[in-house]
């Protein structure tokens, strides 16, 4: 039972490098999330996906972009990594709206 | 005015004792609210979800109240292994499919 599967755990980055977030779920999950989390700040929606087939923005979209690439995966690309994008990125899925959130064990990210 | 907003505390608890706190949401629609407890630097885990008025799983017990619009969680004879923080989520108002997280409430229980 891996449940939602998140790589890597730990990643630096140097300003301006790209790199992707890998988010799997093996719970035939509908919909999928991207948050972020710092210091005080709770946790950031920064894209979801609803469905197969869709992506939405969230509350911190800018300098990020999605791929639901089937129904298992979802992955968050960093184009052009800023210092400010250092934090800890959680992944997550539901079956639907109104059910409860299952959670990646997240990717702690430092960019220099 | 935030989403989902709480008190960020810490509540600082002795070990037995009850401790309480709010969490109040914008969205007067929302049917649905779960409570999250996060340690530190790992994923938040689900404690609780609330459809209706109020839900109790053993010592935590989470009452809603629509008029006021705020969710509350109780944890009674606190353990040393309540120390953590809580966080409360919302559907956002602007989509169902969002899920608003308030900043999260520490706790800390003490011997």
């Amino acid at each position: 039972n891996a449940g939602v599967t998140q790589t890597p755990k730990f990643q630096v980055l140097k300003t301006g490098q790209s790199m992707t977030l890998q988010c799997a779920q093996d719970m035939n999950h509908n919909s999928m999330y991207w948050y972020r989390q710092d210091p005080g700040m709770g946790l950031r929606l920064i894209y979801y996906s609803a469905s197969e087939g869709t992506t939405d923005k969230g509350e911190v979209p800018n300098g990020y972009n999605v791929s639901r690439l089937n129904k298992r995966e979802f992955s968050l690309r960093l184009e052009s990594a800023a210092p400010s994008q250092t934090s800890v990125y959680f992944c997550a899925s539901r079956t639907g709206s109104n059910e409860k959130l299952f959670f990646g064990s997240g990717t702690q990210l430092s960019v220099l | 005015r935030k989403e989902v907003e709480q008190d960020p505390g810490p509540f600082n608890v002795p070990e037995g004792a009850t401790v309480a706190f709010n969490c109040t949401y914008s969205n007067s629609a929302s049917q649905s609210f779960f409570w999250y407890r996060q340690d530190c630097r790992k994923e938040p885990k689900l404690l609780m979800s609330v459809y209706s008025s109020g839900n109790e799983d053993g010592r935590f017990t989470a009452q809603l109240n629509r008029a006021s619009q705020y969710i509350s969680l109780l944890i009674r004879d606190s353990k040393l292994s309540d120390s953590a923080t809580y966080l409360c989520a919302v559907p956002s108002t602007d989509s169902w499919g969002k899920l608003q997280f308030g900043a999260g409430t520490q706790v800390v229980v003490t011997p």
